[in-house]
């Protein structure tokens, strides 16, 4: 069965740290890229960070550069958020995403996140 | 305010069509794909259509999804009390990924 289970969350003070894991099985975790999404209480969903499959190209929200640090080992069939300088309004939902594509000449062509953890909470609150 | 726009709420009664807009800009859906996730009640979300149009394998072909310029809808047709969820737009914008800020289906 293809999934992916996150772990790590918790709560935090404001300028705290933390770290997200996130395990997947059921599928060739190095083939793909990765994304962290998040959603705060109540509110809607907003893309965090994506990673490359070997782990050599990253992309972040303008909210969180700096801040956070996506990162992979695909020996572990793992994915992980490095979350410094944490902020209240960082708290939320977050989940592990699998982003769906292909390459073709070079290109590479992007289908959407096709499989998704169930999320582990952020509090950031003093 | 998401880059995406999207009305916050919906409705419609149990076997009408109802649809979904989601507004953007050159930059976001006018060039690049559209994917719709549905998000059910507790649950995380789950991708619906992508490539704009294409269902992904278990998704009923009450769901369909289309683009003109830099816009994009979903339909849903035959519509269930099953389908009583947010759903939200998606696409690439420069190298980020942009979402609606979703919209809340209440089948009447």
């Amino acid at each position: 069965e293809v999934q992916l289970v996150e772990s790590g969350g918790g709560l935090v003070q404001p300028g705290g740290s933390l770290r997200l894991s996130c395990a997947a099985s059921g599928f060739t975790f190095g083939s793909y890229w990765m994304s962290w999404v998040r959603q705060a209480p109540g509110k809607g969903l907003e893309w965090v960070a994506n990673i490359k499959q070997d782990g050599g190209e990253e992309n972040y929200v303008g909210s969180v550069k700096g801040r956070f640090t996506i990162s992979r080992d695909n020996a572990k069939n793992s994915l992980y958020l490095q979350m410094n300088s944490l902020r209240a309004e960082d708290t939320g939902l977050y989940y592990c995403a699998r982003d769906w594509g292909h390459y073709f000449r070079f290109r590479y062509y992007y289908y959407g996140m096709d499989v998704w953890g169930q999320g582990a909470t952020v509090t950031v609150s003093s | 305010q998401s880059v995406l726009t999207q009305p916050p709420s919906a409705s419609g009664t149990p076997g009408q069509r109802v649809t979904i807009s989601c507004s953007g800009s050159s930059s976001n859906i006018g060039s690049n794909s559209v994917n719709w996730y549905q998000q059910l009640p507790g649950a995380a979300p789950r991708l619906l259509i992508y490539s704009n149009n294409q269902r992904p394998s278990g998704v009923p072909d009450r769901f369909s999804g289309s683009k003109s310029g830099t816009s994009a809808s979903l339909a849903i047709s035959g519509l269930q009390s099953e389908d009583e969820a947010d759903y939200y737009c998606a696409a690439w914008d420069d190298s980020m990924r942009v979402f609606g800020g979703g919209t809340k289906l209440t089948v009447l």
